[in-house]
């Protein structure tokens, strides 16, 4: 049993370019979400969704797009990546809201 | 609006020595409580949740956490701490009925041998 699988693993971008940070769990979660962690700021929310075909914004949206086509997949989009993006960033399933969540392991992103 | 607070940003003490990890909620009612920690470059790890019910919660690593409603406090402690525990400790807050949970920004736990 994966859990909650996030690739790539780290990636450098130059401002400007785009790309999608995957992530996929194999738990049958419905719930899912986009956390980015900065030192000494904790973890915010970026987008979430609570099942396939419908996502919101959390704290954070700015800069960043989502899509849920299916249960198990929930890609994170950068369209313009942008210094303030340097960040790590999680992905985190569960299977009802609050009852604690299963995070990926993160991918490390460096724009320049 | 709910939020959580880490008073403390790092904290050390001595292999073998107990533990108490401080943490304080801002909500109207008794929320969902979770502790998590973080290993160098890992993701979050589950250690402990509260609901309702008892109000001293036994997690997974010899940690527990007791909620103090009078304080508003979930505070975690190990009697007894071992090297391997030197990590970043999250406390999360997730107001019954929401669809997502609010992290405090973190408290590193260093160990002295």
């Amino acid at each position: 049993n994966a859990g909650v699988t996030q690739t790539p693993k780290f990636r450098i971008l130059k401002i400007g370019q785009s790309m999608t940070l995957q992530c996929t769990q194999d738990m049958n979660h419905n719930y899912m979400y986009w956390y980015r962690q900065d030192p000494g700021m904790g973890l915010k929310l970026i987008y979430y969704s609570v099942g396939a075909g419908i996502t919101d914004k959390g704290e954070v949206p700015n800069g960043y797009n989502v899509s849920r086509s299916t249960t198990e997949d929930f890609p994170l989009r950068l369209e313009l990546a942008a210094p303030s993006q340097t960040s790590v960033y999680f992905c985190a399933s569960n299977d009802r809201a609050n009852y604690g969540y299963t995070f990926g392991s993160g991918t490390r992103l460096t724009v320049v | 609006a709910q939020s959580v607070t880490q008073p403390d940003i790092h904290i050390t003490v001595s292999e073998g020595a107990s533990l108490e990890l401080r943490c304080n909620y801002s909500y109207g009612a008794t929320p969902y409580l979770f502790w998590y920690v973080q290993s160098p470059g890992q993701g979050l790890q589950l250690l402990l949740k509260y609901f309702s019910g008892d109000t001293l919660v036994q997690g997974i690593k010899g940690f527990e956490a007791e909620f103090k409603r009078s304080q508003s406090s979930f505070n975690l402690r190990k009697p007894s701490v071992h090297w391997s525990d030197a990590a970043e400790y999250f406390c999360a807050v997730g107001p019954p009925g929401d669809d997502k949970i609010i992290f405090g920004k973190g408290t590193r736990l260093h160990i002295l041998p």
